[in-house]
């Protein structure tokens, strides 16, 4: 089955600590990759996204993340954290399902960055 | 990149109604999706709304319940029936980007619309 999986429901960090959130999948085919962040009564917004070439993918607000794929991973990460990261954070895989292309979202992972 | 505009941002509903909200977007698309974020939880896909053809809803949800419309390639609606409690969630419409490469792949997404049922 194809899924995405974000073992952590809470990532607790330092401001100005280096971040990780961190997402497995499980997809048949190459795999499209995606991070979305949303804030408290706020819509979800795109921060970057894996489709091909460069395994290190560079985003919004200093994000970035690395695509492995012998560990299916593509862990979310940012070299110094602010406290103004703080907010719930979902990985997304592109599946394809009876001939339709969707995206699957993970639980989401809550990031909380202290001053 | 497109820009969806969603209604109404938020309400408040009496159980046993229905709200209908409303997906608009500024060009032209092929594929819109329509998502169920319940409190505290990720988003779920509800169905795939296709211009010209009938929904496909994902597995536990059902068109008697959310009967969806795709007139044209920039509007859909998504009517949440007969509502109750459990119904309380944000819902959200999406679209797919597929111009050019495959590099330009993605998706965009409303603001929401969180319903609270009451």
């Amino acid at each position: 089955a194809q899924s995405v999986a974000q073992p952590e429901d809470q990532v607790n960090v330092a401001e100005g600590n280096p971040l990780t959130v961190k997402c497995t999948y499980s997809v048949s085919g190459n795999p499209y990759l995606f991070w979305y962040v949303q804030y408290p009564n706020r819509g979800l917004q795109f921060l970057l996204k894996y489709i091909t070439g460069d395994n290190l993918v560079k985003g919004s607000y200093g994000f970035e993340a690395e695509f492995n794929k012998s560990q299916t991973s593509f862990h979310l990460k940012k070299p110094s954290a602010l406290v103004s990261d703080s907010a719930l954070y979902f990985c997304a895989v592109r599946a394809i399902s009876g001939g339709y292309n969707k995206l699957i979202f993970g639980a989401g992972t809550r990031l909380a960055v202290h001053p | 990149s497109a820009v969806i505009s969603q209604k109404p941002s938020r309400d408040i509903c009496q159980r046993g109604t229905s709200l209908t909200i409303q997906c608009q977007v500024d060009s032209q698309v092929t594929m819109m999706f329509w998502y169920r974020q319940q409190p505290g939880q990720s988003l779920t896909l509800i169905a795939t709304a296709n211009q010209g053809s009938e929904a496909t809803y994902e597995s536990g949800f059902v068109i008697d319940k959310f009967p969806i419309s795709r007139p044209n390639l920039t509007f859909s609606t998504l009517t949440v029936s007969n509502m109750s409690p459990e119904d309380s969630s944000i819902y959200l419409c999406s679209i797919r980007r597929t111009i050019g490469t495959a590099l330009n792949y993605g998706y965009t997404f409303g603001s929401g619309t969180r319903l609270t049922v009451v």
